[in-house]
């Protein structure tokens, strides 16, 4: 499995700031995905970051609000704009095994917006 | 879209007892069925997967079960002990072609009473 390495590990941020977390992985993946963990919820998946090429996001989250990049094949970053409190969650990127349906995870960014 | 249910919310069991959560799903045409352990601070952790040409799979004190009838499927602990505590969350995908998408159950709290 991939080691997925992602900072911050969590961090308290002010209303209106914005916050990017990276992503790191030890080897090269040609996608990479950005999942949002509400308190007590399930895993949403909020975008596809692919390399050299636009992010896809899924129904509900819009680029204006979650800018990702994807500046090569072992690297992406999120970033969560005008940050409210709804937005504290623990954000992970995750990467798919090669060849097969696996998905591992990072440790996670736990966001909290006062 | 595919939906993942996941009952009850929380589970305790005695050390030593054995644990079972269960998850339906309700696209039948999903075909991969991944289980995840969340410990506090970390990511999810992909302990067990199923495909749905496979009606159980073990591993050590771990297994699961996979009914493509009913649409559901189960992760069964034996000989649980305070380390499994955690919570733990089911998914099922399609693959097609290259491209899978998971959809996650909302997750199970086992607790583990020693």
């Amino acid at each position: 499995s991939a080691v997925i390495s992602q900072k911050p590990s969590r961090d308290i941020c002010q209303r209106g700031t914005s916050l990017t977390i990276q992503c790191q992985v030890d080897s090269q993946v040609t996608m990479m995905f950005w999942y949002r963990q509400q308190p007590g919820q399930s895993l949403t998946l909020i975008a596809t970051a692919n390399q050299g090429s636009e992010a896809t996001y899924e129904s509900g989250f819009v680029i204006d609000k979650f800018p990702i990049s994807r500046p090569n094949l072992t690297f992406s970053t999120l970033t969560v704009s005008n940050m409210s409190p709804e937005d504290s969650s623990i954000y992970l990127c995750s990467v798919p095994a090669v060849g097969n349906e696996k998905l591992f995870f990072g440790s996670g960014t736990q966001l909290s917006v006062l | 879209g595919e939906n993942v249910e996941q009952h009850p919310s929380t589970l305790s069991v005695q050390e030593g007892d054995s644990a079972v959560i269960k998850c339906t799903y309700s696209d039948s045409a999903s075909n991969y069925f991944p289980w995840y352990k969340q410990e506090l601070g970390k990511g999810p952790q992909l302990i067990i997967d199923i495909r749905s040409n496979v009606g159980e799979k073990k591993d050590q004190r771990i297994a699961v079960t996979l009914n493509k009838t009913a649409k559901h499927f189960s992760l069964h602990i034996t000989e649980t002990q305070p380390e499994d505590s955690a919570v733990y969350f089911c998914a099922a995908s399609i693959k097609s072609g290259a491209n899978s998408k998971l959809t996650f159950g909302k997750g199970i709290t086992l607790s583990v009473r020693p």
